[in-house]
């Protein structure tokens, strides 16, 4: 059974581009997270989607946008690039509850993007 | 709002002694409590959980952490420590607006001396 996978392991842009990273959830998981993690410094929650729809976002700039599909997996995307985007992005997939005050997050190795 | 303060960027230990890695919390409500663990160029991995049940925690690796609410405390120990305790933990608490949203402290690096 396949953990959470994340494409590409390691990404160079420079200032202005795009850039789109992809995650597929663990088997039978249904919501997926977005994190980004800037050196030194714990993962900041990016946003949320499940059922296809951004169910909650944290403090990020519409220039942070995403997707998931059919099959759950999800992509995140990233407008207008800036030297402070770089980081590691961490995608996490857990199994909807409802009811439950914690469903259980699984983080792939995470997307290490550098802006230039 | 709820947030997790780990009082130590960096802890050094040697090998055999005690570990302690502080975490502080705020919380309105009755939170639930995370430690993760990174190693170099691995993924996040759940140590252990307080979700509301017994205090004291007992996790994988021999590690444990205790939930004190007078203190908002929620630190983590381990006996006896080994190299490959070497990583970044993370202090976690759940958001009250998303069972799946959780909050990370800024990580508390442990390196162990031979």
């Amino acid at each position: 059974d396949a953990g959470v996978t994340q494409s590409p392991t390691h990404l160079i842009k420079t200032r202005g581009q795009q850039v789109t990273l992809r995650c597929s959830p663990k088997s039978g998981h249904d919501t997926v997270s977005w994190y980004q993690q800037a050196l030194g410094q714990g993962p900041q929650f990016i946003f949320q989607y499940y059922e296809e729809e951004e169910r909650q976002r944290g403090n990020f700039p519409d220039r942070f946008s995403g997707h998931q599909f059919p099959n759950y997996s999800s992509e995140l995307n990233v407008n207008a690039l800036l030297l402070g985007d770089s980081a590691l992005y961490l995608c996490a997939s857990s199994l909807f509850l409802p009811g439950s005050s914690y469903n259980e997050q699984f983080f792939g190795p995470g997307t290490r993007l550098t802006v230039l | 709002a709820q947030s997790v303060t780990q009082l130590d960027s960096h802890v050094s230990v040697s090998e055999g002694t005690p570990v302690l890695l502080r975490c502080n919390y705020s919380s309105s409500y009755s939170p639930s409590l995370f430690w993760y663990v990174q190693h170099p160029n691995k993924g996040l991995q759940l140590l252990l959980k307080y979700t509301s049940a017994a205090t004291l925690v007992k996790g994988i690796n021999g590690f444990e952490a205790e939930f004190k609410k007078s203190e908002t405390s929620f630190h983590l120990t381990k006996p006896s420590a080994h190299m490959s305790d070497a990583a970044e933990y993370f202090c976690v608490v759940t958001d009250y607006s998303s069972a799946s949203k959780i909050i990370f402290g800024s990580g508390t690096r442990l390196s162990i001396r031979p």
